[in-house]
């Protein structure tokens, strides 16, 4: 059974750092793994979409790269922003079409 | 492009009343999704539709909850006789096909229901 597990919980930096958001997974048989951002009361964005093929996605100043061998994704965010404050979760395509969720991390970006 | 639409946004019923929610994918998708979100907890998945056709529903209560996605019209959530328990944000995601290597999902804003 798939699980997938985001540390830390949290996370508050101030603005300007970089910044790596991880993401772990137990089954590597996976289709694609996405990165999304939700604002409080709001909906998902998607934000990067690395399919099982690949090793990593790039948009501005996101990365986000996936290594299936060790079960992990990493959201890498350059140059934070106060507008970057958000949760963002992690999601592992598996081979039931099913999106598997971690639990989210909230970041708050500090002025 | 309106992308995928979810009305309402906010929806609140007492206790044993019936919530419907409703989804439009975008358009030339034909695959829905349903997944819920519980106060504090991460998204479950509940229901993967095409028209017409409930594909795997492993994910819905077996009691209250139903889904369908008519050959026109919007995806429909029911949900009867609500309970408190059912309080949740509950996201409507549509593709263009299911999920491969090729495919992601784009999602609604979602509805989130209150049960007083």
């Amino acid at each position: 059974k798939q699980e997938v597990t985001q540390i830390p919980a949290a996370l508050s930096v101030p603005e300007g750092e970089n910044l790596v958001l991880n993401c772990s997974f137990t089954d590597s048989a996976i289709y694609n793994l996405q990165w999304f951002r939700q604002d409080p009361g709001k909906g998902l964005t998607s934000l990067l979409l690395i399919q099982s093929s690949q090793r990593e996605q790039t948009s501005g100043r996101l990365n986000a790269s996936l290594d299936k061998s060790s079960g992990r994704s990493t959201l890498y965010i350059a140059a934070s922003q106060p507008g970057d404050s958000a949760t963002y979760l992690c999601a592992a395509g598996n081979s039931n079409y099913q999106l598997i969720w971690g639990a989210g991390t909230k970041l708050i970006i500090k002025p | 492009n309106a992308g995928v639409m979810q009305n309402p946004r906010h929806l609140v019923r007492r206790r044993g009343q019936e919530a419907r929610l409703r989804c439009s994918p975008m358009k030339g998708h034909s695959h829905v999704y349903w997944y819920r979100q519980l106060p504090e907890e991460g998204l479950k998945f509940m229901v993967y539709l095409q028209k017409e056709n409930i594909i795997d529903e492993s994910g819905m209560p077996k009691e209250r909850f139903s889904a369908e996605f008519p050959k026109e019209g919007p995806s429909i959530l029911r949900i009867q006789q609500v309970v408190r328990g059912d309080s949740a944000a509950y996201f409507c995601a549509s593709s263009p096909g299911a999920v491969t290597d090729y495919y992601g999902y784009t999602f609604g804003s979602g509805t989130r229901l209150t049960v007083v």
